[in-house]
């Protein structure tokens, strides 16, 4: 158990609607990450916040969006879904921004989501 | 840019060793990191090796780094059926954020 934590464990939705993944980070880590995992793009960087602030921004749709909120935790939402969105969606903690070496990420269980 | 690319498969007998290789092309890469994913679960952090190290040994786990050809591997001694997993190679560059930069993952199948 990495200490982190995902909800749900997973969703099946529609195209078009909208969806709302939650993370929370490891107690102490002020960084969260949002990675999506499918089968043609493999693992793939979204978005880091750190301490409530976007740091980094990767691949990310512009249908996609995330915050953090004061209490650490993550949310990352998916509107307009598409069939194409169906992947697992991992959320990760680190210490602090991420430049020292005890910034390593830990992942949670992930998000398994289903669009049809 | 970056790239990163590990083989698909590896087959091993238990109590073989099994080693599993990464290329990456970003000479910036400042850490180098090992992940094992088991079906239905999260990425689990194995280890992980800084640039200027050529070896790293954890128990049953060594990693080698060539910095030079741009040539990580994972050897994993006295395999275990439990070792059956998904591991992914990743790639961190401190001039590109803390963002890891996965290769596809090499499914490694452990046979009794």
């Amino acid at each position: 158990d990495s200490g982190v934590t995902q909800t749900p464990k997973h969703l099946i939705t529609a195209t078009g609607q909208r969806v709302t993944l939650r993370c929370s980070p490891r107690s102490g880590d002020l960084s969260v990450y949002w990675y999506q995992q499918s089968l043609d793009q493999g693992l793939q960087f979204l978005i880091q916040y750190y301490n409530g602030e976007e740091r980094a921004k990767g691949n990310i749709l512009e249908r996609f969006s995330a915050q953090q909120f004061p209490d650490l935790h993550s949310e990352l939402n998916l509107s307009s879904l598409e069939l194409g969105d169906s992947a697992l969606y991992f959320c990760a903690s680190s210490v602090a921004t991420g430049v020292r070496l005890s910034d390593t990420q830990y992942f949670g269980p992930g998000t398994r989501l289903t669009v049809l | 840019g970056e790239d990163v690319e590990q083989s698909l498969f590896l087959s091993v007998r238990e109590g073989d060793s099994s080693v599993i290789n990464c290329t990456y092309t970003d000479s910036s890469s400042t850490y180098l990191y090992w992940y094992k994913q088991e079906p239905g679960a999260g990425l689990q952090l194995l280890t992980y090796i800084f640039s200027n190290m050529d070896m790293k040994q954890d128990q049953r786990l060594t990693v080698l780094l060539n910095k030079k050809d741009k040539h990580l591997s994972l050897r994993i001694a006295d395999t275990q059926t439990g070792d059956s997993a998904i591991y992914f190679c990743a790639e961190r560059n401190n001039n590109a954020g803390n963002m890891l930069t996965f290769g596809g993952g090499t499914r490694l199948m452990v046979k009794p």
